[in-house]
């Protein structure tokens, strides 16, 4: 199926740096969200981005939604241990029915006290 | 329950099986949606149901693949004749109202393993 494109697909840092990923798509998209999984977890959303432009924070999550409606960037500022999982970037277009999701790989993070 | 549950949580079935994976949503979300997420993956959409109606099944791999909703409540996603490649958690998400993309609540999966 379509999925985006997120990178890195894994990143391996110590406690305390920061972290940034991002997702691009060759379509656009009107709301970006990103989720975190534990393992053996569904997703969980952390933010959600509406409007091409936008800058959000959650915490010390800040994520943005691109410019050109193809494109979405996470940072986590000063992470810690329990940032740890694999976070997903996901699309919903302008033309889907319903709530369908499109998700990005995945990007696998851990984090070294 | 508070949350969307899914069972069985592990499933361990023989190729040419058929399996029946459940989903309970929130109670009172209307729009319920299937996922599927092969190891290390992303999550690739299945199927949405609004009500007892499914007006989007674009995802359904192949026609081994249905759903199911009745009462607005409980699905069922049944797969038959499993083949190796159908190997994946398959995860359900519900919510409040279809076509808002940020109210999705995932459950915790079903891991389908074909022998």
């Amino acid at each position: 199926g379509q999925q985006l494109n997120q990178s890195p697909q894994s990143m391996f840092i110590q406690e305390g740096e920061d972290v940034s990923m991002n997702c691009t798509s060759s379509s656009i998209f009107n709301t970006w969200l990103w989720y975190k999984q534990d393992p053996g977890e569904g997703p969980v959303l952390l933010i959600a981005l509406y409007k091409a432009g936008e800058l959000t924070s959650n915490g010390r999550l800040t994520a943005q939604f691109g410019i050109t409606r193809k494109d979405s960037f996470l940072n986590i500022s000063a992470s810690i241990p329990s940032d740890v999982g694999i976070y997903f970037c996901a699309g919903h277009g302008l033309y889907n029915q319903g709530g369908k999701l499109i998700f990005g790989q995945g990007t696998e993070l851990s984090v070294k006290p | 329950g508070a949350g969307v549950s899914q069972s069985p949580s592990n499933k361990v079935t023989e190729k040419g099986k058929d399996v029946e994976l459940r989903c309970d949503p929130i109670s009172g979300h209307t729009a319920l949606y299937w996922y599927r997420q092969r190891l290390g993956q992303g999550l690739e959409f299945l199927i949405y149901f609004q009500g007892n109606s499914a007006p989007d099944k674009s995802g359904l791999p192949s026609d081994r693949f249905s759903a199911e909703r009745t009462g607005e409540s409980v699905s069922t996603l049944t797969i038959q004749r499993t083949q190796q490649e159908d190997s994946a958690v398959y995860l359900c998400a519900s919510s409040r109202a279809g076509g808002r993309p940020d109210t999705q609540y995932f459950g915790p999966g079903t891991r389908l393993t074909v022998l």
